[in-house]
C-alpha cells in the first residue's frame, strides 16, 4: 500500500532563506507526483506536476524534483516571501491512478 | 477562464440527514475526482468520474455516492450523517485522469452536528 511521508510537519523561516520541503513515498511504482499549495480555509493550488520519467520541474522560485528509485521528492523554494506562507501537500498518482497524498508541511514565512 | 465551483460553501446538517454537495469542473475538463479533508486523516480520495463514469473509487462506506452529468458538473451525495463526516470536502477537474494537472475548487465545509 502506498504510503506518503512529508517532513518537516512545520517549519518558520525568516523572509529570503532559501529552503527545502521533503517528501517520500514507499512504492517507486507511480505515473507522477504533484506539489500543491493550500491556503487556510481554501483548496487547493497545483505548483508543479513531474512525470515518473522526469528528474525535476521549475516554476518561477520553485524547483520540485523526483527520484524515484528512492522513492523521494524535493520542493525548493528560492529567496522565501511572506506570501509564500501555507501549507505544502505532495501527492503521488499510484497504479490505480488515484492521487495518495502526504499530510504537508505548514510553512510559515516571517517578515 | 472560470475555475472550479463548489456549493454549498458552508453547511450544516445534523446526523441521520443527508447531504448533497455540487461541483462545477473548469469548461473542457471531463474528469471530476472528489476528496474528502480531515485534520486527522488528511486528504483522502472518494472517487473520479469521467464522462458521466465512475472511473475509480476510494475505501468509502457505500453512504457515500456520486455522479456526473453530461455537461460534467458532479454531486456527491452523503446519506446517514455521522458526526465523522464532518470535513472539507474537496473536489479536482482535470483533462483526463489523476495523472493529468488536478484543478481544485474552494471546497465545501460540512458540519454534522
Amino acid at each position: 500500500k502506498q504510503e506518503v511521508t512529508q517532513i518537516p510537519a512545520a517549519l518558520s523561516v525568516p523572509e529570503g532563506e532559501n529552503l527545502v520541503l521533503n517528501c517520500s513515498f514507499t512504492d517507486s511504482a507511480i505515473y507522477n507526483l504533484q506539489w500543491f499549495r493550500q491556503d487556510p480555509g481554501k483548496g487547493l493550488t497545483s505548483l508543479l506536476l513531474i512525470q515518473s520519467s522526469q528528474r525535476e520541474q521549475t516554476s518561477g522560485r520553485l524547483n520540485a524534483s523526483l527520484d524515484k528509485s528512492s522513492g523521494r521528492s524535493t520542493l525548493y523554494i528560492a529567496a522565501s516571501q511572506p506570501g509564500d506562507s501555507a501549507t505544502y501537500l505532495c501527492a503521488v498518482s499510484d497504479s490505480n491512478y488515484q492521487l495518495i497524498w502526504g499530510a504537508g508541511t505548514k510553512l510559515i514565512i516571517k517578515p | 477562464k472560470a475555475g472550479v465551483t463548489q456549493t454549498p460553501r458552508y453547511l450544516i446538517k445534523t446526523r441521520g440527514q443527508q447531504v448533497t454537495l455540487s461541483c462545477s469542473p473548469i469548461s473542457g475538463h471531463r474528469s471530476v475526482s472528489w476528496y474528502q479533508q480531515t485534520p486527522g486523516q488528511g486528504l483522502q480520495f472518494l472517487f473520479e468520474y469521467f464522462s458521466e463514469t465512475q472511473r475509480n473509487k476510494g475505501n468509502f462506506p457505500g453512504r457515500f455516492s456520486g455522479r456526473q452529468f453530461s455537461n460534467s458538473r458532479s454531486e456527491m451525495n452523503v446519506s446517514t450523517l455521522e458526526l465523522g463526516d464532518s470535513a472539507l470536502y474537496l473536489c479536482a477537474s482535470g483533462a483526463g485522469d489523476s495523472t493529468d494537472t488536478q484543478y481544485f475548487g474552494p471546497g465545501t465545509r460540512l458540519t454534522v452536528l
